[in-house]
């Protein structure tokens, strides 16, 4: 059974990088899939943030595109996620999942990050 | 891209059948057959319920069913128990407009479903 559980500062200041590690359990990230980061703002719905290839291939949303970095570390069987220049529009809870071919099947269970000085 | 469009919320009796709508554009939902469906109870992480438009992941219950019209995609919750009042969305796969047409997916609004 796949874990996912991200870990990561709970409170970032404006204009500063929101950085989020995502360690995974009970399977490779180097072997097959594809891993990504979903967040949602507080009351409000899901957004897909981007994705990461066991070969480190990324795709990126294209409204973020400018301000995102994913990246995996396969020596510790994690990714993470960098997301610069964040605003209060920026807070929410994060999500790292693992794809299933072209859907969402396992998911950690989300860390909120909050932007504020 | 936009989000999917979904109804904000759907109401139904214990027993009754109801249906999820989720509209999308010949880009995303009319195009591929890529779409999922998860469902969210309050403080907790989605759970996928539907994938490729129709099928169900083991362990999901037959009370859930998925399909897919045009560029409108659906959700059919039969025989409404308590436990299926949750948020409810939905998620495509597309390529995105910019000039690499990269892999993207876009969710829908979302849908609070209400027992009655």
């Amino acid at each position: 059974q796949v874990q996912l559980q991200e870990s990561g500062p709970g409170l970032v200041k404006p204009s500063e990088t929101l950085s989020l590690t995502c360690a995974v359990s009970g399977g490779s990230i180097s072997r097959s899939n594809w891993w990504s980061w979903v967040r949602q703002a507080p009351g409000k719905g899901l957004e897909w943030i981007g994705e990461i290839s066991h070969r480190g291939n990324t795709n990126y949303n294209p409204s973020l595109k400018s301000r995102v970095t994913i990246s995996m570390d396969q020596s510790k069987n994690q990714f993470s996620l960098n997301l610069s220049s964040v605003t209060a529009a920026d807070t929410a809870i994060y999500y790292c999942v693992r794809n299933g071919e072209k859907y969402f099947d396992y998911w950690g269970q989300g860390t909120l990050v909050t932007v504020s000085s | 891209q936009s989000a999917l469009t979904q109804p904000a919320s759907v109401s139904g009796s214990p027993g009754q059948s109801i249906t999820v709508s989720c509209i999308g554009t010949s880009s995303d939902v009319g195009g591929y057959n890529y779409v999922s469906w998860y469902q969210q109870h309050p403080g907790k992480a989605p759970k996928l319920l539907i994938y490729d438009v129709s099928e169900r992941p083991s362990g999901v219950s037959n009370r859930f069913s998925g399909s897919k019209s045009g560029n409108t995609a659906s959700l059919t919750i039969s025989g409404l128990q308590a436990e299926d009042e949750a948020d409810y969305y939905c998620n495509s796969y597309t390529t995105s407009s910019t000039y690499d047409r990269s892999s993207t997916y876009v969710f829908g609004t979302g849908t609070k479903v209400t027992v009655l």
